[in-house]
């Protein structure tokens, strides 16, 4: 299955707060695990990623967690800014060339 | 810093006309691609290019849609005749190398058929 599922749809967080953004996949195939930040009317760009032979990776206030076995990865965004608001998106690569998106989560962060 | 860079930022056609939607890749990129977007929607993956030559394609990627590197720079997505569900914000990205990579991607093109 070559199918990325990613919740919530939506997420409002408060200023300080943390943001938690989860993803789960079936092919066990899926070698690389990006996280994509969005803003309006912009392409996406690349906030972190890791490969499945790490559990966690951190940069910065963002934490991507990954759990092999129950083929799940979630990001956190740590002390949550305005500035964080964006859409998010969650993706995998099975060993092919391109990128297989989540469905998305719009962030919303309350000042 | 290096970007993508894509034209036009939006293109109005009539449903049945040709579109061509242009690309810049970053100059010592290897591997370019093409996404969509529907509005609302999750990115899909239609189509890469290495080599001058298409090396995977989605189910989406039927006859209409064709790509080509005209020159040493520009990487083209064609639409031959357009259809109203053609319609959709449709991303260019170029990686260094193919595994592990990052992918970076343009700004996009909104493409309205009408």
């Amino acid at each position: 299955q070559q199918q990325v599922k990613q919740s919530p749809q939506s997420l409002i967080v408060q200023k300080g707060g943390i943001s938690i953004i989860n993803c789960a996949y079936e092919n066990t195939a899926f070698d690389y695990f990006p996280w994509y930040q969005q803003f309006p009317g912009k392409g996406p760009a690349l906030l972190i990623a890791i490969r499945p032979d790490v559990s966690e990776k951190k940069e910065g206030r963002f934490t991507i967690s990954f759990n092999k076995s129950a083929k799940q990865f979630s990001l956190h965004i740590m002390d949550s800014q305005p500035g964080d608001s964006a859409t998010y998106f969650c993706a995998a690569r099975p060993p092919a060339n391109k990128l297989v998106f989540g469905a998305g989560t719009i962030l919303r962060v309350k000042s | 810093e290096p970007e993508v860079t894509q034209t036009p930022s939006h293109q109005v056609t009539q449903m049945g006309q040709e579109v061509i939607l242009r690309c810049v890749p970053i100059s010592n990129h290897l591997y370019f691609y093409w996404y969509r977007q529907i509005l609302g929607q999750k990115v899909e993956f239609l189509v890469s290019f290495y080599n001058n030559e298409i090396s995977e394609k989605s189910e989406i990627f039927d006859d209409q849609f064709s790509v080509e590197r005209p020159d040493g720079s520009n990487f083209t997505l064609k639409i031959r005749s357009t259809k109203l569900e053609d319609s959709a914000m449709y991303f260019c990205a170029s990686s260094e190398v193919a595994v592990y990579n990052e992918q970076f991607f343009g700004p996009g093109t909104r493409l309205t058929v009408l």
